[in-house]
């Protein structure tokens, strides 16, 4: 079985339901903040990003909300479906810092959804 | 587009063996990089590479060569395998042009060394 997500904090919802998934980030100088999604046995998968000139941004059933004074980013699923359950995680980078190198990846949130 | 792809799959070795594992990406990405993910951390930087011929080491360097001789593959070797370095290996890789673009993931390389 997938071993990666055991020791992660689990957020469980009803199907159908919104999710909001929080990631405190580091790095104050951190100013480009990506999310992922990671199914049991694949790779990460990129869902959204966001710079930090931008307060909020949406793309299909998610959206990154930055909160730039208590370095807090969220990711909200609207209308969660099963398909949604995996492990989220964020990234922040500093564009100062010279390249993807220095990206620097939370531990991330196990997301289970139920019908 | 394949995109980034990893074999094998899965491994077992027995500590003191070597190996390699494999990394091909089709999307003309100058950069790419290892990264290694153990349970309730984040994925962790072994190496990267800016393009062919160049190659660096990133958080956790140690037990790992690289090499990247073309812009296509990164192959990443364990030269005496040891029980700390089980753990499930990711191949990422992105373009160095403009802003923006994340890092694109293979689908890892699970490792077990006994």
């Amino acid at each position: 079985g997938e071993s990666v997500g055991l020791h992660l904090p689990t957020l469980s919802v009803q199907e159908g339901d919104n999710s909001i998934i929080n990631c405190a980030y580091s790095n104050s100088a951190s100013d480009y903040f990506i999310w992922y999604k990671q199914e049991s046995g694949k790779g990460p998968q990129f869902i959204i990003d966001i710079r930090s000139n931008m307060d909020k941004r949406q793309g299909q059933r998610v959206t990154v909300l930055l909160n730039k004074t208590v370095k807090h980013l969220s990711l909200q699923i609207a209308a969660t479906q099963p398909g949604d359950s995996a492990v989220y995680f964020c990234a922040e980078i500093s564009s100062f810092s010279g390249g993807y190198n220095k990206l620097i990846f939370g531990a991330g949130t196990r997301l289970a959804v139920h019908p | 587009n394949a995109g980034v792809t990893q074999t094998p799959k899965f491994q077992v070795l027995k500590t003191g063996q070597s190996m390699t594992l494999q990394c091909a990406q089709d999307m003309n990405h100058e950069y790419m990089s290892w990264y290694r993910q153990d349970p309730g951390m984040g994925l962790r930087l072994i190496h990267y590479s800016v393009g062919a011929g160049i190659t660096d080491q990133g958080e956790v360097p140690n037990g790992y060569n690289v090499s990247r001789s073309t812009t296509e593959d990164f192959p990443l070797r364990l030269l005496s395998a040891a029980p700390s370095q089980t753990s499930v290996y990711f191949c990422a890789s992105s373009s160095l042009s403009g802003q923006g673009v994340p890092l694109h993931f293979g689908n890892g390389t699970r490792l077990t060394v006994t």
